[in-house]
């Protein structure tokens, strides 16, 4: 099956940029998705396919998908993007989707 | 507006079984692909299962064999049967639904929380 990986925490002060990868054998043939998640909520869809910015998610999130890495990156971090952020790829050699273990951000 | 609301969640013993709904509102659940995702305590999100507008449907490896997806095309709700419950099935369930087919979630439900202990 197919993996992700990210790293379980990155730290940034604010107004620094914060960028969380995602690792998976050649993921930037596949196209990522990225979720935040604060505490006792459910996932907010932040980027979809690997750049793309839903309405009403501010331009400091950004995201980019090449080799085997994907990263999202978050400019002039602000204290209330302290969260989870969590990648996601559709693996269609197995018709399921697949959920990378998740990055605490932390805001200094 | 688009809403998911689960219901159903619980204690129940290992070995039990229970059955989570799924509401929704705004859209047409038969006409899109549904998803359940789960996150056990403290941990990350864990995708369960998935059912095709076509009516296909797929499991996690971990599930397979005990849970069973539907739905309920005339009330417009998503169920997700659980049979032969775990203490590792512990966990807030979320019903999500995928945007145009296989791709991303965009919305999801607030979650039901399923803790299985004797």
């Amino acid at each position: 099956s197919y993996v992700l990986t990210q790293p379980p925490s990155v730290s940034v002060a604010p107004g620094k940029t914060a960028r969380i990868t995602c690792g998976g054998n050649n993921i930037g043939s596949k196209s990522v998705h990225w979720y935040q998640q604060k505490p006792g909520q459910a996932p907010v869809l932040v980027i979809y396919y690997d750049s793309d910015r839903p309405s009403g998610i501010p331009e400091r999130f950004s995201g980019s998908n090449s080799g085997n890495t994907a990263t999202l990156t978050i400019s002039r971090v602000e204290a209330g993007d302290e969260a989870d952020y969590y990648c996601q790829v559709w693996d269609s050699s197995s018709d399921h989707q697949v959920f990378g273990g998740g990055t605490k951000l932390t805001v200094l | 507006e688009v809403q998911l609301v689960e219901s159903g969640g619980g204690l129940v013993q290992p070995g039990g079984s229970l059955r989570l709904s799924c509401a929704a509102s705004g859209f047409t659940v038969s006409s899109n692909y549904m998803s359940w995702v789960r996150q056990a305590p403290g941990k990350g999100l864990e995708w369960v299962s998935v059912i095709y507008s076509g009516g296909s449907t797929y499991y996690a490896d971990s599930v397979k064999g005990r849970f069973t997806i539907s739905r309920d095309n005339s009330k417009n709700t998503l169920y997700l049967q659980m049979n032969s419950l775990r203490a590792e099935d512990t966990a807030v369930y979320y019903c999500a639904r995928e945007w145009n087919g296989v791709s991303y979630f965009d919305y999801w439900g607030q979650g039901t929380l399923v803790t299985v202990s004797s």
